[in-house]
């Protein structure tokens, strides 16, 4: 079982609608959860992280975190074509442990 | 300031040539990293310093060697590469535990000839 699974994609969200995009881990001791975004050929820019269940909003953006399910989730809101992008789901299983394992992320993509 | 800075961005080396990346921070992180990315793949962890000392080597081949000569920066040598080391090489900076959001640096393409 992989440590970190999201949906490939690709996923294709009307342009204005809102796009979901969920990770499961198998760490149940997973402590703190990242949503990184790729556009092709360049870097990952962290966009949301996330540390405790519930909800947490930035702008657009929506993380969603579920410990009990070992589920996260990036909600984006109004979808802009600039918004299409690979998103890289990445949990640090300890803390006191830097290292980040990252799920094989999820292709977005908005339609016009 | 979230910027990481990673140079040169561009890299074409033979097998036989020694090569250095760097990566330089200044957010006042204390743990730095390295990461190796193929396309269309997940970055791969490769090596974590914490406080300026090796804290993580992921099994990392010889042929690459890192080296933490201050806080701020982080170095990548590289020598006798081969054809299948070629990726995106990217370097990220953290707080340790518990904020440790990392940010990473814009990469190094390295291409081996």
């Amino acid at each position: 079982q992989k440590e970190v699974e999201q949906n490939s994609g690709p996923l294709s969200v009307p342009e204005g609608a809102i796009a979901s995009l969920n990770c499961t881990y198998s760490d149940r001791g997973s402590q703190s959860f990242f949503w990184y975004r790729q556009y092709s050929g360049k870097s990952p820019e962290l966009i949301m992280f996330i540390y405790s269940n519930g909800d947490k909003e930035d702008g657009r953006f929506t993380a969603q975190l579920n410990k009990a399910s070992q589920y996260v989730s990036l909600l984006i809101r109004d979808s802009q074509p600039s918004d299409s992008a690979t998103y890289l789901c990445a949990v640090n299983p300890n803390f006191g442990n830097e290292k980040l394992t990252f799920g094989t992320g999820t292709r977005l993509t908005i339609i016009p | 300031d979230t910027e990481v800075t990673q140079t040169p961005k561009h890299l074409v080396m033979g097998m036989t040539n020694k090569k250095s990346l760097k990566c330089e921070q200044h957010m006042g992180h204390r743990a730095m990293y390295w990461y190796k990315q193929k396309a269309k793949k997940p970055p791969e962890l490769m090596f974590v310093y914490s406080y300026e000392k090796l804290s993580i080597n992921e099994s990392v081949p010889s042929r690459f060697s890192p080296e933490c000569p201050n806080s701020s920066l982080l170095n990548l040598h590289l020598h006798a590469l081969q054809p299948e080391d070629s990726a995106l090489y990217l370097c990220a900076s953290s707080h340790l535990a518990p904020a440790t959001e990392a940010f990473f640096g814009q990469g190094t393409r390295l291409t081996v000839v």
